[in-house]
């Protein structure tokens, strides 16, 4: 079975500092990892994902996400946090060795980014 | 450069009403997907399709059916409406090419059983 745990309900940053959202899984196997955030009453966007190959993704908005095998972990990280960066973010998992590719997502993170 | 597109975005429901939320995608993508989002829980998947003509429960499936007649179309059927199903609701697609593509959300549609 695949799971991912995100273990902050909220993360609060002060404009221009580096912020770092964290997102733990669970696979048998090597896992697919997203990133995505949703502003107020709007659906899911999608920030960046993790297949293979280079360890460090780069995606949307200045975003970026390290994928550490050892620690099953993706956090989410940004060098210097923005306003506009306030929002709820959900990491998500597939487990492509288990057959299914039914994501399953994370508890969510909400991000306060303070001015 | 539609995506995927839900309706309505808002309905206020009486118990025991029934109603269909609408969710049509223009991207050909075979997955689609329903979640409901409730405060502090996350997205809870309730069904999802891999294909026209096949669907499949997800983790919370009681109080709703689907069906999948064409590619383009996933309706979500709420029966007997109750106060427990007072949530968003969203609509995702993807194109799976071994599970390595991202998905596409709807806007959503909030929901309120009175």
């Amino acid at each position: 079975a695949q799971s991912v745990a995100q273990p902050e309900d909220q993360v609060n940053v002060a404009e221009g500092n580096p912020l770092t959202v964290k997102c733990t899984y669970s696979v048998s196997g090597n896992p697919y990892l997203f990133w995505y955030v949703q502003y107020p009453n709007r659906g899911l966007q999608f920030l960046l994902k993790y297949i293979t190959g280079d360890n460090l993704v780069k995606g949307s908005y200045g975003f970026e996400a390290e994928f550490n095998k050892s620690q099953t972990s993706f956090h989410l990280k940004k060098p210097s946090a923005l306003v506009s960066d306030s929002a709820l973010y959900f990491c998500a998992v597939r487990d492509p060795s288990g057959g299914s590719y039914i994501p399953t997502f994370g508890r969510g993170t909400s991000l306060i980014v303070h001015p | 450069n539609a995506g995927v597109t839900q309706t309505p975005k808002f309905r206020i429901l009486k118990i025991g009403q029934s109603m269909t939320l609408q969710c049509t995608q223009d991207m050909n993508h075979n997955y689609m997907y329903w979640y409901r989002q409730d405060p502090g829980m996350g997205l809870k998947l309730i069904y999802y399709s891999v294909g026209a003509g096949i669907t499949d429960k997800g983790e919370v499936p009681n109080g709703y059916n689907v069906s999948r007649s064409t590619t383009e179309d996933f309706p979500l059927r709420l029966e007997l409406a109750a106060p427990s199903q007072t949530s968003v609701y969203f609509c995702a697609s993807s194109s799976e090419t071994g599970g390595a593509t991202e998905a596409f959300f709807g806007q959503g549609t909030r929901l309120t059983v009175v």
